[in-house]
Formats: structure tokens, sequence, C-alpha cells
């Protein structure tokens, strides 16, 4: 398995701009996080889903973000408009329901500059 | 979910055993403990969990005292690409919160 994959890597984008992020999760996998890391604030959750549906969006920082799953091999993180403080590195991670089972599975990430 | 205090940095000679030390007091009978690393510009890395026995695979052990009040995270022979941030997390649903954890610092 190719693992939790993310895209783009990099995303380097003027303030106002619209951005999305993507990710699929590991196959078979039924939960999906999303995570932002900054220095000032360390890892936030910002949202995950169970069987592709939203169960808990407490950590979204403000209406300007959204995040959906279609269906059980895609995601998106959309921000819009975007802002110079929303510039972090956004982890996507995925999960069998239970992850004591073995755990969440995270990809890459992507790094966000807005300008 | 029960927090959790680490340690914010530690230093060890490659080769030895590096002991990462969790106090998680308020833990509650059906909270597990994890560990995750985080090695620089990679996202975190699953390394083990348990709920009250002792745990080995072939990262790290997992010692968890009786009492559950706090637990150790071994890694028995640290390298240089063990250098990462250990955190330490303590749930029992399905959300994982983590807090600053531990800089390891692994020297030659």
């Amino acid at each position: 398995d190719a693992g939790v994959i993310q895209s783009p890597r990099h995303e380097v984008t003027e303030m106002g701009q619209e951005v999305t992020l993507r990710c699929k999760p590991i196959s078979g996998h039924n939960s999906l996080f999303w995570y932002r890391q900054t220095m000032m604030r360390g890892l936030e959750l910002l949202i995950y889903f169970n069987n592709n549906v939203p169960i808990d969006d407490s950590g979204m920082p403000e209406d300007r973000f959204s995040a959906k799953m279609p269906n059980a091999s895609f995601s998106t993180l959309k921000i819009q408009p975007s802002e110079p403080r929303d510039s972090a590195v956004y982890f996507c991670a995925s999960s069998f329901r239970d992850p004591r089972i073995y755990g969440y599975t995270f990809g890459s990430g992507t790094r966000l500059t807005v300008v | 979910d029960a927090k959790t205090t680490q340690p914010p940095s530690m230093d060890c000679a490659e080769g030895r055993a590096a002991n990462l030390p969790c106090n998680h007091s308020t833990i509650s009978g059906n909270e597990y403990v994890y560990w995750y690393r985080q090695i620089h510009s990679q996202g975190p890395q699953y390394i083990i969990h348990g709920l009250k026995n002792n745990e080995t695979n072939e990262m790290a052990s997992l010692i968890i005292t009786e009492d559950r009040k706090s637990s150790t995270l071994i890694l028995p022979h640290a390298t240089l690409r063990d250098t990462a941030v250990y955190y330490c997390i303590v749930k029992a649903g399905n959300k994982l919160v983590f807090g600053a954890g531990t800089i390891l610092r692994v020297k030659s």
C-alpha cells in the first residue's frame, strides 16, 4: 500500500485565493482526520470523518475552512478565502474505525504558504 | 481525554537505551496510552500503544505503571535516526490530540 497520499506537497498562493488540499486514505481505513501544524500551536485536529461522515469539526478555525469526503478514497480540505495566518503544514491521517488495532497513518503533509 | 505531561527535551547517546517518561495521573480505566513520533518535516508515525500491560514491538517497549498514572517509552538501542519529537497521548475515543511532546536528540 502506498500509504496516505496528500497533494500537493507544497502550495504557495496569494491572500484571498481559494486553496484545495487533497487526501487519499489507505484502502480499507474508514476514519480520516485533518490536522494543521504550526510552530506556535503545534498539531491541531481540525476535523475527522467516520465512514465518510463528518463526526467532529470543532477544530475547524472558522467558516473559511470546509472539508468533504465524497467517498471512502478521497477527501478535500478547502480554504476560501485564504489568509497569511493559514500558512502551515496540513496533515491527513487515516485509520480503522478502532485505531487501537493499528493506530493512525499520516501522510507526508501539504506545506501551505499564503502571501 | 486525560492530560499528559512530558519533559520538553532529552538527550541520549547513540547505541544506548532512550527512556522517555510520561505522566498521566488523571487517566481513566478505559483510556489507552499511545506513543507517536515526528521526525523533522514528516508526518507523525505510530510507535506503540497499551492499556495496562507492558507492550513490546519491533520499534519500542512501553512500560505502564501498575496504577497507570505514568508510563515510559523505551527505545532499546537509539540511533541518530531516532532523533524526533515523541508524543505521549492518552485517549479512549477516536480522536488523537497531540501535546507538545519531548524532543529527543540522539548524539554520536
